[in-house]
């Protein structure tokens, strides 16, 4: 079965500070991976993605995040987190095909 | 490019009304995907399509739902009766064969019941 768990539903940093948001999957085959933001009122898009070529995904507005085949995880981070970082983001896993599997979400609170 | 467009963005019904959500994919898509996005649940995949056929509905809730894609470039979701419990945030998606495995979303429709 395919899953994905988003450690933290809600994750609060100061403006400047690390951001890690924690993602961690179960599949029965190398999958893909995804992170999805989601600002308020708008729809999913899409921040990165992992598809077994390098280890480490770079994505839009300075994220990134590192696949690691032995702890089945997928974290997001980025280094320095800017106001405008706040949203909610998603991790999720493709393994074949076009069906995809999202976790719950992990909302991102910047403090200024 | 056009991205997913959805319609109506918002609508509120009353209980017992009839509810169309409107989707037109990405043209080239051949998958498209409907979401229904609740605090409670999540984000939850209710049907998908590929090349107009769906390929599994296991995902809407009950019979009151009804999704149809009658050529590549439409599709609707369908709810009738409506009843309050159905209030949400429904999403259409797409893809296509080789996109590696990335959907587009469009902006949403956001539904309320009273």
């Amino acid at each position: 079965a395919q899953s994905v768990t988003q450690l933290g539903s809600h994750v609060s940093v100061s403006e400047g500070a690390l951001v890690l948001l924690r993602c961690n999957y179960s599949s029965s085959v190398p999958p893909y991976l995804f992170w999805y933001v989601q600002y308020p009122n708008q729809g999913l898009q899409l921040l990165l993605k992992y598809t077994s070529a390098a280890t480490l995904v770079k994505g839009i507005n300075g994220f990134e995040a590192e696949f690691k085949k032995s702890e089945t995880s997928f974290h997001l981070t980025k280094p320095s987190a800017h106001m405008s970082d706040a949203a909610e983001y998603f991790c999720a896993v493709s393994p074949t095909g076009n069906q995809f599997y999202f976790g719950t979400g992990t909302s991102l609170t910047v403090i200024p | 490019d056009a991205g997913v467009i959805q319609s109506p963005r918002h609508e509120v019904t009353e209980m017992g009304q009839e509810v169309t959500l409107r989707c037109k994919p990405i043209s080239g898509h051949d998958y498209l995907f409907w979401y229904r996005q609740t605090m409670m649940r999540g984000l939850e995949l209710l049907i998908y399509f590929n090349n107009n056929v769906p390929i599994d509905d296991s995902g809407m809730p009950e019979d009151r739902f009804s999704a149809k894609m009658p050529n590549a470039s439409f599709s609707t979701l369908k709810i009738q009766p409506s009843e309050p419990r159905d209030s949400a945030v429904y999403f259409c998606a797409s893809s296509y064969t080789g996109s590696g495995n990335t959907i587009y979303f469009g902006e949403g429709s956001w539904l309320t019941v009273v």
